[in-house]
């Protein structure tokens, strides 16, 4: 049974670049949240999606955008890359939606912005 | 508004020793979860206990164990007889219906040494 897989695994590019990251979730899970990890920090929430749209949103600008596939994979873009964009992104997924589910954790994407 | 606060940055142990990592978390619902997870070296956050507020007794699990206290809002986990391969950082984290919508926000973590 395979758990959450995000792809790539490092990253480095520079301001104002876009990137493109990937994830899919755990077998049998629909539903899709990305998390941001600054060094020394606690994961924050970015956004998630179900059924192939965005349903909750943290605190982020809308730099931050991202897409959920038919197969429930799912991607995050950022656009206009800032220095403190450099970060661990989690993709995290679970059954369904709702409060106290289980998310289950991928390995993560280290981007890095020079 | 929602908080987890970990107040321990860092703790460092001799292997064997027994270990208490503390949280203490606000919130306004009457409903809520609270979770502990350990992120290895590795960087993948692997889930080791859910709770729900309704549920205030003590779990054990192994080595590990969770005293949960709604009174003092706190949700503290021990490590018994502690191993190397404890090391890590761990966070403990929140879900409940007001503002997070059932996503987790996170303490900032305590980062567990455990030396041999």
């Amino acid at each position: 049974d395979a758990g959450v897989t995000q792809s790539p695994t490092h990253l480095i590019k520079t301001r104002g670049q876009q990137v493109t990251l990937r994830c899919s979730p755990k077998s049998g899970h629909d539903t899709v949240s990305w998390y941001q990890q600054a060094l020394g920090q606690g994961p924050q929430f970015i956004f998630q999606y179900y059924e192939e749209e965005e349903r909750q949103r943290g605190n982020f600008p809308d730099r931050f955008s991202g897409h959920q596939f038919p197969n429930y994979s799912s991607e995050l873009n950022v656009n206009a890359l800032l220095l403190g964009d450099s970060a661990l992104y989690l993709c995290a997924s679970s059954l369904v939606p709702g409060v106290g589910n289980e998310q289950f954790f991928g390995p993560g994407t280290r981007l890095t912005v020079l | 508004a929602q908080k987890v606060t970990q107040a321990q940055t860092e703790i460092s142990v001799v292997e064997k020793e027994d270990v208490t990592l503390d949280c203490v978390y606000e919130t306004r619902d009457t409903t809520y979860y609270l979770f502990w997870y350990k992120q290895p070296p590795s960087g993948e956050l692997v889930f080791l206990i859910r709770r729900n507020s309704f549920d205030e007794q003590n779990e054990i699990s192994g080595r590990y164990s969770w005293n949960f206290q709604k009174s003092t809002s706190s949700f503290n986990f021990t490590i018994t007889a502690s191993q190397v391969v404890d090391s890590a950082v761990y966070f403990c984290a929140l879900s409940g219906y007001g503002g997070s919508q059932g996503n987790l926000i996170f303490g900032k973590g305590t980062k567990l040494s455990v030396k041999p």
